[in-house]
């Protein structure tokens, strides 16, 4: 079964600086996705980037960027000149590809605070 | 971006009583639907897989008599907590996948917060 594991319950970063979350994952698989969300206040959540993991190149979306380390099975979330509007929880998640159902599995999530 | 709804975004309901949530596609026809379930300060925990016009698939652990789970429709998902219980309280969310999109992409309905008094 796969797991995803994020250390990190809780972090904060000063405003325009650059934080990086965590994420491990165990999977037997070969081809699988893999999934940054972002859950504000509101509580809906928001895709923030993802990564295919036959693709050696790490995403990038704006300010946000992974580091995806296939061997280590590491995907971490690096978060540059951070704002205000970042601050959220942060969850990890692992799709499985080819799969008909294709449901996430998540991570416990890291809650992150960007000070002002 | 697709997107999706949920109703009611927040519920109280009387101990014993049932209650029905509705997770719909407004721009997109789903086949499959997700319902997740979130406790405060935690994780989201998938709880069953909705399938149009086919019987849900439950995660081990979850009652699937308690948590009907309904998709009539290609846009339209339903899950009724029968004779709820204030453990029921929770956050549920629902989640549709666009079989014309991504494979990979699912779209997140707002949630609804269900208290059981």
């Amino acid at each position: 079964a796969q797991t995803v594991t994020q250390s990190q319950p809780e972090m904060s970063v000063q405003e325009a600086e650059t934080v990086t979350l965590s994420c491990t994952y165990d999977t037997s698989e070969n081809n699988y996705y893999l999934f940054w969300y972002k859950q504000p206040p509101s509580r809906q959540m928001i895709l923030v980037i993802r990564q295919e993991a036959y693709k050696q190149q790490n995403a990038t979306e704006n300010r946000f960027s992974v580091n995806f380390q296939k061997a280590a099975k590491s995907f971490s979330l690096k978060i540059s000149d951070s704002q205000l509007g970042d601050t959220a929880m942060y969850f990890c998640a692992f799709m499985r590809n080819g799969g008909s159902q294709g449901n996430l599995i998540f991570g416990k999530g890291t809650k992150l605070s960007v000070k002002p | 971006g697709a997107v999706v709804s949920q109703h009611p975004s927040w519920v109280i309901c009387k101990s014993g009583t049932s209650v029905k949530i509705e997770c719909r596609s407004l721009d997109f026809q789903a086949t499959t639907m997700f319902w997740y379930r979130q406790f405060p300060k935690q994780s989201l925990m998938l709880m069953a897989t909705s399938n149009e016009g086919s019987k849900a698939t439950y995660e081990q652990g979850v009652e699937k008599d308690k948590f009907l789970i309904n998709h009539a429709s290609l846009t339209l998902s339903t899950l009724t907590v029968t004779s709820a219980h204030p453990e029921d309280s929770s956050f549920y969310i629902c989640s549709a996948r666009d079989p014309a999109g991504d494979s990979y992409e699912q779209y997140f309905g707002p949630g609804t917060r269900l208290t059981v008094t």
